[in-house]
């Protein structure tokens, strides 16, 4: 079992609506979790962090966890063809607190 | 401005040499990390510096090292023992340990020729 998994995608949505990414992990100890976005040949960017259940909300990103069900899950409102990437779902493991464990992402596409 | 810094961006390597990846970050962090980002994977641990002058290996160390002389410097060497060097390398930084958040710089690609 991967330590973080998500569906690869591509999720393909239209302007203006929105889009649900959904992420599972193994740890139950696990106590950080973050989402980045990244564009096609670029590095990670952070969009949101989470550590207690329930959602967070920055902007058009709304990040929900369940510790309970082991999983967190990214909403972008209002879609924009900008939100065009790929997601990657990063969870802290407990073991090391150097350590985050990254799920291998989902792609994006929003249709204008 | 801060951040990180990656240099070179993009980089050539014929087999049996060895190569350096710079990364230098002016965020004060203690923490500094190196991942391997290859096509549809998620970013896997090469190694990980918790302060100057200490380092620890990652998930897949086999074929890198690393030095941790200054705070702001972590370079990463892909040696000729790395079978498969080719990928998008990722330095990052953070405060302290994960729980605080990490930055990536801009990323190098290496491809062997």
């Amino acid at each position: 079992q991967k330590e973080v998994e998500q569906n690869s995608g591509p999720l393909s949505v239209p302007e203006g609506a929105i889009a649900s990414l959904n992420c599972t992990y193994s740890d139950r100890g696990s106590q950080s979790f973050f989402w980045y976005r990244q564009y096609s040949g670029k590095s990670p960017e952070l969009i949101m962090f989470i550590y207690s259940n329930g959602d967070k909300e920055d902007g058009r990103f709304t990040a929900q966890l369940n510790k309970a069900s082991q999983y967190v899950s990214l909403l972008i409102r209002d879609s924009q063809p900008s939100d065009s990437a790929t997601y990657l779902c990063a969870v802290n493991r407990p073991s090391n607190d150097y350590k985050l464990s990254f799920g291998a992402g989902t792609t994006v596409t929003v249709r204008a | 401005d801060g951040g990180i810094t990656q240099s070179p961006k993009y980089l050539f390597r014929k087999e049996g040499q060895n190569v350096t990846l710079s990364c230098e970050q002016n965020l004060n962090h203690d923490a500094m990390y190196w991942y391997r980002q290859d096509p549809g994977q998620g970013l896997r641990l090469i190694y990980y510096s918790q302060i100057v002058n200490d380092f620890q290996k990652g998930d897949i160390a086999e074929g890198y090292s690393v030095s941790r002389e200054k705070k702001e410097s972590f370079p990463l060497t892909v040696t000729s023992a790395q079978k498969n060097p080719t990928a998008f390398y990722l330095c990052a930084s953070s405060m302290t340990g994960t729980g605080n958040t990490i930055y990536f710089g801009e990323g190098s690609w290496l491809t062997v020729v």
